[in-house]
């Protein structure tokens, strides 16, 4: 079946170290995005990807580094910079294309990481 | 710039009740609207969508009409189940350009039997 894949579920780190976020899809579609959600709160852009090798950040962006080598690929990592990296990381796709085509698809979305930074 | 307002909540409802969760929009052009659900400790799922002006977007018995002139897109079910309680997210792209979403803050839905 197609899909998304987020790995771990659930993931835990000690302050000051880097964490890398597993996002892998085989829907064929060529955007990928990473967002945010913290308790009570909507849904805030990390970064997103219109096609391989590009990546352009979102609203909140600081602390936090992606890459796009692979159609399917696009892990997150949450750099020790990130202030308060404590949270729960979603990964999205849609089949959308750069110049905006086929722009009213929606987006499709993983079943989420919860990171826990202690 | 594009920005999406929903109801506060959550909102509580008795099994078989009409539901409501309100969703207005401010944005240039012609977005395209949709819902998406969360239940709990899940990421979201697409409910519905609506692409134009006077669109009605449905599915699993939740509807929403795309309102222009109101600037709405209020989600409705005529009767809701337990199984209908998670956390629904109204969300926007952008009529040009690249399609990022703008979503609302969510609205909790709890439904008691």
């Amino acid at each position: 079946d197609g899909g998304i894949t987020q790995s771990p579920k659930y993931l835990f780190r000690k302050e000051g170290q880097n964490v890398t976020l597993s996002c892998e899809q085989n829907l064929n579609h060529d955007a990928m995005y990473w967002y945010r959600q913290d308790p009570g709160q909507g849904l805030r852009l990390i970064y997103y990807s219109q096609i391989v090798n590009d990546f352009q950040k979102g609203d909140i962006a600081e602390g936090y580094s992606v890459s796009r080598e692979k159609k399917e690929s696009f892990p997150l990592t949450v750099t020790s910079a990130q202030k308060n990296p404590t949270a729960f990381y979603l990964c999205a796709s849609s089949p959308d294309k750069p110049r905006g085509l086929l722009r009213q698809s929606g987006q499709y979305f993983g079943p989420g990481t919860r990171l826990t930074v202690t | 710039g594009n920005s999406v307002t929903q109801m506060e909540g959550p909102v509580t409802l008795s099994e078989e009740a009409f539901l409501t969760i309100n969703c207005t929009y401010t944005a240039t052009g012609y977005p395209s609207l949709f819902w998406y659900v969360q239940y709990p400790g899940e990421g979201l799922q697409l409910l519905l969508k609506a692409t134009k002006a006077d669109d009605k977007g449905s599915n699993k018995g939740f509807e929403a009409t795309y309102r222009k002139e109101t600037t709405s897109f209020h989600l409705e079910k005529g009767s809701v189940q337990v199984s209908d309680s998670a956390v629904y997210f109204c969300a926007l792209s952008g009529s040009t350009g690249f399609q990022k979403l703008v979503f609302g803050t969510g609205t909790r839905l709890l439904v008691s039997p």
